[in-house]
C-alpha cells in the first residue's frame, strides 16, 4: 500500500445526484492532486493543491468542487454530473510541488458510474 | 496538451523474456517517470531518470534517456506473469510548479 486512501472504492450516482468523493494521505506529504481516467485517454489532471491552495485548475468544469481542509485530506465534491463523467478518478500526493519533489504516490481510485 | 506517448499501445511476451516500452516527448523536461497500474487500481511510481542522467537501473527495471531525441525506453528483463499491467511514462516539463503530463500507457500482457 502507498499510504494514500480513497473512499469510496465505487460510486454510481444519478445525474441530479450529490456525492463527494475523499482521498486521504498518510504520508506527511504537502501537494495532493485529482486526475480523471478515461477509457483509451491519458491520465487528465484536475486540480492541485499544496499547503492546502490550490495552484492548478485543469479547466474542469464547475461541477467538480474540490476541497482541501488540510494537507493529509482532499475531496471532490460533484453534482449534477453527466454520463461522460463515467471514469475512474486518483488522488495522489507528492512531498511537495516543483520538479524536487515529483514522484507522486497514488490512491487505488475511485471508479464512479454515472446513470 | 498531451507530452508523453508511449509505444506500443500493446505488448504480448512470453514470461522469461525482455518487454521494452518507449515514450516520446515533445518539451524539455526536468525528469521523466516510469509509472506501472495494475488492472484498476491507482499507479505506483517505479523509477525517476533526471535530463542529465543517461541510464538508470531498478530491479530487472533498465531506463535510458535520450534528450537530443526526447526519448525514454523501459526495459524490463526476464518477465513475469506478475508483470502483466499498463506502463506509463509522465514527464515534469522545466517549467516550476508543474505537475506530471501522463501518456496514454503500454499494456503488456506476459503468458506464463
Amino acid at each position: 500500500e502507498t499510504g494514500v486512501t480513497q473512499t469510496p472504492r465505487h460510486l454510481v450516482m444519478g445525474m441530479t445526484n450529490k456525492k463527494s468523493l475523499k482521498c486521504e494521505q498518510h504520508l506527511g506529504h504537502n501537494a495532493m492532486y485529482w486526475y480523471k481516467q478515461s477509457a483509451k485517454k491519458p491520465l487528465e489532471l484536475m486540480f492541485v493543491y499544496n499547503f492546502k491552495e490550490q495552484t492548478e485548475n485543469n479547466s474542469v468544469p464547475s461541477r467538480f468542487s474540490p476541497e482541501c481542509p488540510n494537507s493529509s485530506h482532499l475531496f471532490l465534491h460533484l453534482h449534477t454530473l453527466q454520463p461522460e463523467d463515467s471514469a475512474l478518478y486518483l488522488c495522489a500526493s507528492s512531498l511537495g510541488q516543483g520538479p524536487s519533489y515529483n514522484e507522486q504516490f497514488f490512491g487505488p481510485g475511485t471508479r464512479l458510474t454515472v446513470l | 496538451s498531451q507530452q508523453g506517448e508511449e509505444d506500443p499501445q500493446a505488448l504480448s511476451i512470453q514470461e522469461g523474456e525482455n518487454a521494452t516500452m518507449n515514450c516520446s516527448y515533445k518539451t524539455s523536461i526536468n525528469n521523466l517517470q516510469w509509472y506501472r497500474q495494475n488492472s484498476g487500481r491507482g499507479l505506483v511510481h517505479l523509477i525517476l531518470i533526471r535530463s542529465n542522467e543517461r541510464e538508470k537501473h531498478s530491479g530487472r527495471l533498465r531506463v535510458t534517456l535520450d534528450t537530443s531525441k526526447k526519448s525514454s525506453s523501459l526495459l524490463i528483463t526476464a518477465s513475469r506473469a506478475a508483470d502483466t499491467a499498463s506502463y506509463f511514462c509522465a514527464t515534469v516539463p522545466n517549467q516550476a510548479g508543474t505537475a506530471l503530463i501522463f501518456g496514454k500507457g503500454t499494456t503488456l500482457s506476459v503468458s506464463s
